[in-house]
């Protein structure tokens, strides 16, 4: 069981918006801004999209956009594309472990 | 561009070591950061074992650190893992990982390679 809950599944049509959650305590994504979001393409590189709750790297689609409310962090992925279909997995820093805790991911499914 | 790639071997015999190699291009390992490994067991989330700073600094999943070493060859800019006294509970995909501690993020991650552990 993982540290972090997400859903195990989300699904949107192309053009939509879905938002993907994830859902700790004040150990974590609560009680610091240290939340990450990485896109995993089976058989490739996971990839970081979203770093310190909102910060996008250099590269990155604004399309994604990230956002904290009390112990849930939230990825939002708006005018959603066919690439954008992937596992999403979420990543806080958490109390006395630096290496941080993960979700469980998100399979996301573009119709 | 950073890149990591991971290799060693596929199967690995119960009470036995794994042993994979991370090679780094587009970036020296000793010019900062730290470095590191996650694993996906299959159906199961991601787990870190660990992670280093080339001077020595070392950071472990407290659940797996008596049977870690990691270890850096900065001649070849490249760095290992080793896992001792491997079960089935082993098997997973292994990610070598460029870590940012102060910000708990891994910014570079290699595609992963499969390893079963397996009679």
């Amino acid at each position: 069981q993982s540290a972090l809950t997400q859903p195990a599944s989300v699904s949107g049509s192309p053009g939509q918006s879905i938002t993907i959650s994830c859902t700790g305590t004040s150990s974590d994504v609560g009680g610091y801004n240290f939340v990450s979001w990485y896109q995993h393409h089976p058989g490739k590189a996971p990839k970081l999209m979203i770093y310190d709750v909102s910060a996008r790297p250099s590269g990155v689609s604004n399309r994604f956009s990230g956002s904290k409310s009390g112990n849930t962090a939230s990825l939002t992925i708006s005018g959603l594309q066919a690439e954008d279909e992937a596992d999403y997995y979420c990543s806080s820093y958490t109390t006395g472990n630096i290496l941080g805790v993960f979700g469980g991911g998100t399979r996301l499914t573009v119709l | 561009q950073v890149q990591l790639r991971e290799s060693g071997p596929g199967l690995v015999k119960p009470s036995e070591t794994l042993s994979l190699s991370c090679s780094v291009s587009g970036y020296s390992i000793t010019s900062g950061y730290y470095w590191g490994w996650i694993r996906q067991p299959p159906g199961k989330g991601l787990e870190w074992i660990g992670s280093f700073y080339h001077s020595g600094n070392t950071y472990y999943n407290p659940s797996l650190k008596s049977r870690v070493t990691m270890s850096v060859d900065t001649s070849k800019n490249h760095f290992s893992l080793k896992l001792t006294s491997v079960t089935a509970a082993d098997t997973a995909l292994y990610y070598c990982v460029r870590f940012v501690p102060e910000e708990t993020v891994c910014d570079y991650w290699g595609q992963g390679t499969l390893v079963t552990v397996s009679s």
